[in-house]
């Protein structure tokens, strides 16, 4: 079965670069979600898109944008990027606006972003 | 107080025998209830969700929900070496306007031979 597609899997960007990570949902999942995962962290939610719009903000930067596009993939956009950045960055999607019963997120396998 | 707590372990448990997860959250309206399992430097995979009071089995595992202790559970029946990892309780709150999910920090789990 067609999973959460995520690129790249692994991203190496100096400090004050810029980077942009992507996440392919799982076909006919509307809702988006990213989270950022500091090493022994939990998951921190980031931002989530349904039907195009954004839903719900958590603790993201206002270095950080993102957007979900016509087709439901969306892109994570990071500009001067500091070395707290470097984390692993999941996106996750779900077939509905809410999570109901026997849903729950589908994650990608991440991109590990390394901030020198 | 965090909104989703687990007790961080590691929770070592012979092979074979149950192992017993614990998870607590503080929103009494919360609706649905999630266990990730997490192996290091890998994305969460879902291994159960639990939406009513009461126990929900799924091969080896089973999730126990208690709303008015405001408690989750995850049991691992006849445990195995792959069962080691990090698991991590999910729950959307009520006052979720979408559909985030809120993470507990996760407990270790070492299954031991």
């Amino acid at each position: 079965a067609a999973g959460v597609i995520q690129s790249p899997r692994h991203l190496i960007k100096e400090k004050r670069e810029t980077a942009t990570l992507k996440c392919y949902p799982i076909p006919r999942h509307d809702t988006v979600y990213w989270y950022q995962q500091g090493p022994g962290q939990d998951p921190q939610f980031l931002i989530s898109f349904y039907e195009k719009m954004q839903s719900d903000k958590g603790s993201i930067p206002d270095r950080f944008s993102a957007q979900q596009f016509s087709d439901y993939h969306s892109e994570l956009n990071m500009s001067s990027l500091e070395l707290g950045d470097s984390a692993l960055y999941f996106c996750a999607s779900s077939a509905k606006s809410t999570p109901g019963e026997d849903n729950g997120y589908t994650f990608g396998s991440g991109t590990r972003l390394t901030v020198v | 107080q965090k909104e989703v707590e687990q007790n961080s372990g590691p929770l070592s448990v012979p092979e074979g025998a149950i192992a017993s997860l614990n998870c607590t959250y503080s929103d009494r309206g919360s609706q649905s209830f999630f266990w990730y399992r997490q192996y290091s430097g890998k994305s969460p995979e879902l291994i159960m969700s639990i939406y009513s009071n009461g126990d929900k089995e799924d091969g080896r595992f089973t999730a126990q929900l208690n709303k008015a202790s405001q408690y989750v559970s995850l049991l691992i029946r006849d445990s195995q070496p792959s069962d080691s990892a990090t698991y991590l309780c999910a729950v959307n709150p009520r006052y979720s306007s979408a559909s985030k999910i809120i993470f507990g920090s996760g407990t270790r789990l070492s299954i031991r031979p």
